[in-house]
């Protein structure tokens, strides 16, 4: 079983539709949960980090994490067709990153 | 402005053949990272480095090997290239010493490698 599980889509919304991606993890020593956005033929960019528990919130994007459940999630308001790329989630133990599969998320205008 | 490289973009090989992809980063970054990326396997760590001299094997570490001799070269090398090799491999780098959990990492643009 891995370490990280995402939920592999892809995923196909209309513009101005909210979007929820969602990871879950086993591994408790994770501390740092990131979500990465890669564009096509492109290399991952960090989008948003959470430390432990809650909430964060970026403009368009939330991100949350319930540790007590060992599951992430990436919101996303109102997107945008510039929003459509792949999103994978990292989590973080000693300096070094276990990252999800990724979904692959289109909006349409 | 700082960044990360790779070289070649892309390359096609054939079997047996020793390749060997170059990752160059000026953010000098202590941590070098890479990784493969296939089809319904998201990313996978082949290798990483915490620093000059210092190489660790990542999950999927067999058939590869690196060597860090500066703080900007992370070369990665396939011993003798076979199908299975096939993937897109990327570079990525962090600043943050070993043991701080957070480690946002910068990737390269990817290197295309086919075997066939």
């Amino acid at each position: 079983q891995k370490e990280v599980e995402q939920d592999p889509g892809p995923l196909s919304v209309p513009e101005g539709a909210i979007v929820s991606l969602n990871c879950t993890y086993s591994n408790s020593a994770f501390q740092y949960f990131m979500w990465y956005r890669q564009y096509s033929r492109k290399g991952p960019e960090l989008l948003m980090y959470t430390y432990s528990s809650g909430n964060k919130e970026d403009g368009r994007f939330t991100a949350q994490v319930d540790k007590s459940s060992k599951y992430i999630s990436l919101f996303i308001r109102d997107s945008q067709p510039s929003d459509s790329a792949t999103y994978l989630c990292a989590m973080s133990d000693a300096g070094k990153s276990t990252f999800g599969d990724g979904t692959t998320l289109t909006v349409k205008p | 402005d700082a960044e990360i490289t790779q070289s070649p973009r892309h390359k096609i090989t054939e079997t047996g053949r020793q390749v060997t992809l170059a990752c160059h980063q000026t953010w000098n970054h202590n941590n070098m990272f890479w990784y493969r990326q296939d089809l319904g396997h998201g990313l996978r760590l082949i290798h990483y480095s915490y620093g000059v001299q210092d190489t660790n094997k990542g999950e999927v570490s067999d058939g590869y090997s690196v060597s860090r001799s500066n703080t900007e070269d992370l070369p990665l090398t396939l011993e003798s290239a076979a199908s299975s090799q096939t993937s897109v491999y990327f570079c990525a780098s962090s600043e943050n010493p070993r043991g701080l959990s957070y480690n946002e990492q910068f990737f390269g643009p990817g290197t295309r490698l086919t075997v066939l």
